[in-house]
Order: C-alpha cells, then structure tokens, then sequence
C-alpha cells in the first residue's frame, strides 16, 4: 500500500527557533499534500494544502508566514515552523493524495517548545 | 471547520462485544470516510463509503450511510483489544478533508 513517512516523529526545541518537519511519499508520486494540527484528545484541523510546484493554499487563521511550506517535489512536502513558540506545541500530521485516491497519512510529528 | 459530529466521544466495551460509532454531517457529500487513529500515530484509511452506497463492509467493519438523515454508522463486530483507538469520519476525499471531533473506543480485555 501507499507509504508516507514524517520526520521527525518527536522534537523538542527552545523558544524562538525554526523547525522543519518533512513529509515524504515512498511509493508514489504525490500531486497533493496536506498539513493537519491535531491538539490533545481533538481532531484534525487542516492547515493548508500543498501541490507540487506551486504555492500553498492556508486555511482560514492559519498563518503563512508562521508555517512555511514548500512542496518541491512530487514525493516531498516540507513544513517549517518559524520562530516557535510555546503555543505552537502540537501534533502534526501530513498527509499526500495522488489521483482521486485516499489520502495516506504519515505518522504524525509532536512538537514540543520549550 | 468541522462538520462531522461523532457520538458519543467515548465508549467503553469488552472484548468481543460490538461498538457502534455514528457520525453526522450537514452538507451534501460525494462521500464519507472512516479513519482510524492509534494514540500518537498518523491516521489509516479505513473504509470509504459514497453518496449512492447505503452499506459497506470490510471485514469486521461495516458501515451505513443515510444520505436523508446525514448520517453515518461505523460498526465493529467482535471486537478486540488491538481495536482500542480513536476513530474519525471525514467527509471528502483526494481533495480536502473535514474531519468530526472523533470518538476514542476503548476494548477491555
């Protein structure tokens, strides 16, 4: 089946740093990714939609600048969280589509600012 | 913004009996899905069900769909302890994806 992996699963950083969290398709090419923010005991909230080389169209509320995406590639979508800050502590999740297929999800990464 | 509404939030069973989960939406759709989410992972696709379908299995999973009432039912038969997770509807598909508020099923052994 469709493989999508996430990295990193867990990272811990200060205050005021950038984290980059990559999204990778295995098996096949993605034309669409997504970025999802998950909160303890909610649901996903979609954050934005990448598709391969173009821009990234951001959900309502969901700062641009603050959470950079680029989708370079057919197999790569990358999201940097730029000057983190506590509250931007969270569960994120990717996830690539190709075709009208289902979306296959990666196995989340939990970001924790300190 | 979240337009599925699964109920109730959170179940507890014994191993063996059946959960039924339900989920409510409130606008038209070409489809509904069901994922899975184990504690700290990614989501797995589960089943697919579309609009002119009105039941759907996939081996121990069965699930409707009343397009008139804007529901749907998620039903797990003989459940075991290894189905203790959360499980969300969510109405698209390739395309976007609004997921309901989820519900945690929990199988005692």
């Amino acid at each position: 089946g469709a493989v999508v992996s996430q990295h990193p699963s867990w990272v811990i950083c200060k205050s005021g740093t950038s984290v980059k969290i990559e999204c990778r398709s295995l098996d096949f090419q993605a034309t669409t990714m997504f970025w999802y923010r998950q909160f303890p005991k909610q649901s996903l909230m979609l954050m934005a939609t990448s598709n391969e080389g173009s821009k990234a169209t951001y959900e309502q509320g969901v700062e641009k600048d603050k959470f950079l995406i680029n989708h370079a590639s057919l197999t790569l979508s990358t999201l940097t969280v730029t000057s983190a800050h506590p509250e931007d502590s969270s569960f994120y999740i990717c996830s690539a589509s190709f075709s009208n297929q289902p979306q296959h999800f990666g196995d989340g990464t939990r970001l924790s600012i300190l | 913004s979240q337009q599925g509404e699964e109920d109730p939030q959170a179940l507890s069973i014994q191993e063996g009996e059946n959960a039924t989960m339900n989920c409510s939406y409130k606008t038209s759709i070409n489809n509904l899905q069901w994922y899975r989410q184990n504690s700290g992972r990614g989501l797995v696709h589960l089943i697919l069900i579309r609009s002119n379908e009105r039941e759907k299995h996939s081996g121990r999973l069965r699930v409707t769909l009343d397009t008139s009432k804007k529901s749907s039912s998620l039903l797990i038969t003989a459940s075991r302890a290894a189905d203790t997770a959360s499980y969300f509807c969510a109405q698209g598909g390739s395309e976007k994806l609004v997921f309901g508020k989820g519900m945690k099923l929990t199988v005692n052994p």
